[in-house]
């Protein structure tokens, strides 16, 4: 099992452009979610799915959109990337919600100048 | 709504000493407590969690941490640090009110002196 993975690795962008990034999971779990690290500030959810077409809403949703179009990918949208959106983001994955244990990939590294 | 605080965003200890790491949390319902370690250029996997039952938790490489509901702290400890657990470590907390989602404090580095 590969587990959680995330595509790409590392990525810079301009002011403006845009851009999707891939998270990719083989554990068949329904819970998904997108989260950013900045230094100080812990991680912070972007946006959650809770199953195969659906989407919601989380803490810092504003700049970010994405699909869940099939069970296993998750993708996350950046459609006018800003310098304020650099961050490193995780993606992860749970069976339930709850006590469920979350699984993360490794992490996406985004520049935008 | 729910939320956590981590005392100390670096910690600095010897190795074979004691490792201590503070987390207290906010929450007006029952909560879920996680210790989640992130090591260098990695993603977080899972040191140990509180669900219900047991306050003393064990984790993997001999972490364990303690539910103290008076003082709304889960501070995590391990007894004899190793090089190997020089890491970043998150303590998150997640309840009812917040549809079980995860709320994330703010890391505390543990560096580790030979």
């Amino acid at each position: 099992n590969a587990g959680v993975t995330q595509t790409p690795k590392f990525r810079v962008l301009k002011t403006g452009q845009s851009m999707t990034l891939l998270c990719a999971q083989d554990m068949n779990h329904e819970y998904m979610y997108w989260y950013r690290q900045d230094p100080g500030m812990g991680l912070r959810l972007i946006h959650y799915s809770v199953g195969e077409g659906t989407t919601a809403k989380g803490e810092v949703p504003d700049g970010y959109n994405v699909s869940r179009l099939k069970k296993q990918n998750f993708l996350l949208g950046l459609e006018s990337a800003a310098p304020s959106q650099t961050s490193v983001y995780f993606c992860a994955s749970s069976l339930d919600r709850g006590t469920d244990t979350q699984y993360f990939g490794p992490g996406t590294r985004l520049t935008v100048l | 709504a729910q939320s956590v605080t981590q005392l100390g965003s670096h910690v600095s200890v010897s190795e074979g000493a004691l490792v201590l790491l503070r987390c207290n949390y906010s929450s007006s319902v029952p909560p879920y407590l996680f210790w989640y370690v992130q090591y260098p250029n990695q993603g977080l996997q899972l040191l140990l969690k509180y669900t219900t039952g047991a306050t003393l938790v064990k984790g993997i490489n001999g972490f364990e941490a303690e539910f103290k509901k008076s003082e709304t702290s889960f501070h995590l400890t391990k007894p004899s640090a190793h090089m190997s657990d020089a890491a970043e470590y998150f303590c998150a907390v997640s309840d009812l009110n917040n549809d079980y989602k995860l709320s994330f404090g703010a890391g505390t580095t543990v560096t580790v002196r030979a």
